[in-house]
């Protein structure tokens, strides 16, 4: 099982602060997804990257993946109460489609 | 509008005695899955199925069973249902190909006393 390291586990800041959060693996991915889970909710897809390199800007959330295409990360800008979740990277591979999620980085955002 | 359904979305049950969980999607999607997730240990797949009539293992299969008789349909059957299943349940479908998006549904939270 190729693992998928999320960091920091747990976030909790101020409204209108910065944020990174990180997805990590010593594999190649062929693509990566990034999902955000809120309380009581199943997760839903925010972004896909596919190209090592590529950002993808979703409002106030920038998504970059590595040029090695090992590592991912997701900046948030002006943090808002409303961007409070649990943040899941998921890679996608093999001939079954599998998605295999991170832990997770739970954000709080405080007003 | 486009939606995964699982039923029931609480249920508390008794050791032993043998449960059915619904999902049912209306993408007229290939790949369905399920997963439990949990404290500490994130989501985790149980089974999956590529397509009607076609299922298999994932990471943590032990003490659950499936069924794909229908493309829309997945249940995920608790023959026995011990203390150790206790878990939040998700079901997901996507399309079967790379790259594509999972939708989830709402979650089953399921308690086993």
């Amino acid at each position: 099982t190729q693992l998928l390291e999320q960091s920091p586990q747990f976030l909790s800041i101020q409204e209108g602060e910065n944020l990174t959060v990180y997805c990590n693996s010593s594999s190649v991915f062929s693509s990566l997804q990034w999902y955000r889970q809120e309380p009581g909710e199943g997760p839903v897809l925010l972004v896909t990257v596919v190209t090592g390199g590529e950002v993808k800007k979703l409002k106030r959330l920038t998504f970059q993946f590595g040029d090695a295409r090992k590592d991912s990360s997701l900046h948030i800008t002006a943090a808002q109460p409303g961007d409070t979740g649990l943040y899941l990277c998921a890679r996608s591979g093999g001939s079954n489609y599998k998605l295999t999620f991170g832990k997770g980085t739970l954000l709080t955002v405080n007003p | 509008e486009a939606q995964v359904t699982q039923n029931p979305r609480y249920l508390i049950t008794v050791t032993g005695k043998k449960l059915t969980v619904t999902c049912s999607q209306n993408m007229n999607h290939e790949y369905m899955s399920w997963y439990r997730q949990d404290p500490g240990l994130g989501l985790r797949q149980i089974y999956y199925s590529m397509n009607v009539e076609v299922t298999d293992k994932g990471d943590v299969p032990e003490g659950y069973k499936v069924s794909r008789k229908e493309k829309r349909n997945f249940p995920l059957i608790l023959e026995s249902p011990s203390p150790n299943q206790t878990s939040l349940y998700f079901c997901a479908s996507r399309r079967g190909q790379m790259n594509t998006e999972a939708f989830f549904g709402q979650g089953t939270r399921l308690t086993v006393v």
